[in-house]
């Protein structure tokens, strides 16, 4: 079994509608990371928590929140979807703590909000 | 703050061929640094890292050295083949704020041919 799994796989959805992304950890890591990919944006960061009571904003964190219901669970939600939010959503996990840590990454989630 | 800088791509070779894809980057204190590549339809992964100066990452052929004199970690394979098409990202990680959090380039997309 995946090591770090999302859910749904795709996703088509309507403006204005309500959104929530789930990811599921076996690996036992604190740190949890939500990511979107734009083709020649690179990976641009949404949020990211070090531990169930730590939630931290990213770079592009308008129009999106979070909740760490666990350790191992990390939901990114978009409360009123908008077309510029057709994005590869990808969440990732590290073994927090020191510079030289990698992030281990889900599938991804192709969302499409038309 | 952080920054990586990529080639451009798409990187277009034929098979058996010599790669290098460029990477440079700033940071504010003594980064590790990686390479992740993404599969069609996948996550990234973790290609491989190095964590001081002149330290070199290697995994699958690949390799790069960590060069703090150019601040770059250049990616070069010898031979590549067409499985290796995919898309490849530079990253550092800093203790920007003591928070580790990562900084990725925009990728480097690779296509070989038969």
């Amino acid at each position: 079994d995946a090591d770090v799994t999302q859910t749904p796989r795709n996703r088509i959805t309507k403006t204005g509608k309500r959104i929530m992304l789930e990811c599921s950890q076996t690996k036992g890591h604190d740190r949890m990371y939500w990511y979107r990919q734009d083709p020649g944006l690179g990976l641009r960061l949404i949020y990211y928590s070090f531990d169930v009571k730590d939630i931290n904003k990213g770079e592009i964190s308008d129009g999106y929140s979070v909740s760490r219901q666990a350790q191992a669970k990390f939901s990114l939600s978009l409360e009123s979807a908008i077309p510029n939010q057709t994005a590869l959503y990808f969440c990732a996990t590290s073994d927090g703590g020191g510079a030289s840590f990698e992030q281990f990454f889900g599938p991804g989630t192709r969302l499409t909000v038309l | 703050g952080d920054s990586v800088t990529q080639m451009e791509g798409p990187v277009t070779l034929s098979e058996e061929a010599f790669l290098t894809i460029n990477c440079t980057y700033t940071a504010t204190g003594y980064p590790s640094l990686f390479w992740y590549v993404q599969y069609p339809g996948e996550g990234l992964q973790l290609l491989l890292k190095a964590t001081k100066a002149d330290d070199k990452g290697s995994n699958k052929g690949f390799e790069a050295t960590y060069r703090k004199e150019t601040t770059s970690f250049h990616l070069e394979k010898g031979s590549v083949q067409v499985s290796d098409s995919a898309v490849y990202f530079c990253a550092l990680s800093d203790r920007s704020g003591g928070s580790y959090i990562p900084t990725f380039g925009r990728g480097t997309s690779l296509i070989v041919h038969p």
